[in-house]
């Protein structure tokens, strides 16, 4: 079946800086991916959906400049959390979509900033 | 996207079949009904979906009133590492759609 891979699974940084997460479909090609994030015992919440070439979408109340998020090609997006604070200390998931298939998840990122 | 409504949480003896309900009664015609679970500090795990007629895969069966207006999952011999968070969605199945996850089921299999 489909498989998507996300990496780092675990990443700590230091305030300020800024950390990039990779999501990549393994064995299909996603024309559209999307970016969820979860805060302890409450559900996924959407932040954005990228497309391939374009720009990506944004859930309201997700700010764009500090969730930079990349869909270069059909297998990789990428979401990069600039100037990281400790409330931006969450688990990132990403979900990957085959045109017009189902959805599948990466195993997600743990993200600690301190 | 059509909401759903599904109770907070149940408890499920291991072996016994485990019904969990869903309730979508604006889904609209062309919506599907898609269900995930996720287990502790794990992406959310496919499980089946359906748009009017009962599925059923190697994992659960999909039951669906013929109004639509609600549903209902069967994981027909629980385990104890059934234990996790069910999310019923509804959703265009088209390019593009985005899943929206509500609170879920919180689903305890207990030995």
């Amino acid at each position: 079946g489909a498989v998507v891979s996300q990496h780092p699974s675990r990443v700590i940084c230091k305030s300020g800086t800024s950390v990039k997460i990779e999501c990549r479909s393994l064995d299909f090609q996603a024309t559209t991916m999307f970016w969820y994030r979860q805060f302890p015992k409450q559900s996924l919440m959407l932040m954005a959906t990228s497309n391939e070439g374009s720009k990506a979408t944004y859930e309201q109340g997700v700010e764009k400049d500090k969730f930079l998020i990349n869909h270069a090609s059909l297998t990789l997006s990428t979401l990069t959390v600039t100037s990281a604070h400790p409330e931006d200390s969450s688990f990132y998931i990403c979900s990957a979509k085959q045109g017009g298939g189902g959805y599948t998840f990466g195993s997600g990122t743990r993200l600690t900033v301190v | 996207d059509a909401k759903t409504t599904q109770p907070t949480s149940m408890d499920c003896a291991e072996g016994r079949a485990a019904n969990l309900p869903c309730n979508h009664s604006t889904i609209s015609g062309n919506e599907y009904v898609y269900w995930y679970r996720q287990i502790h500090s794990q992406g959310p795990q496919y499980i089946i979906h359906g748009l009017k007629n009962n599925e059923t895969n190697e994992m659960a069966s999909l039951i669906i009133t013929e109004d639509r207006k609600s549903s209902t999952l069967i994981l027909p011999h629980a385990t104890l590492r059934d234990t996790a968070v069910y999310y019923c969605i509804v959703t265009q199945r088209e390019y593009g759609n985005k899943l929206v996850f509500g609170a879920g089921t919180i689903l305890r299999v207990k030995s």
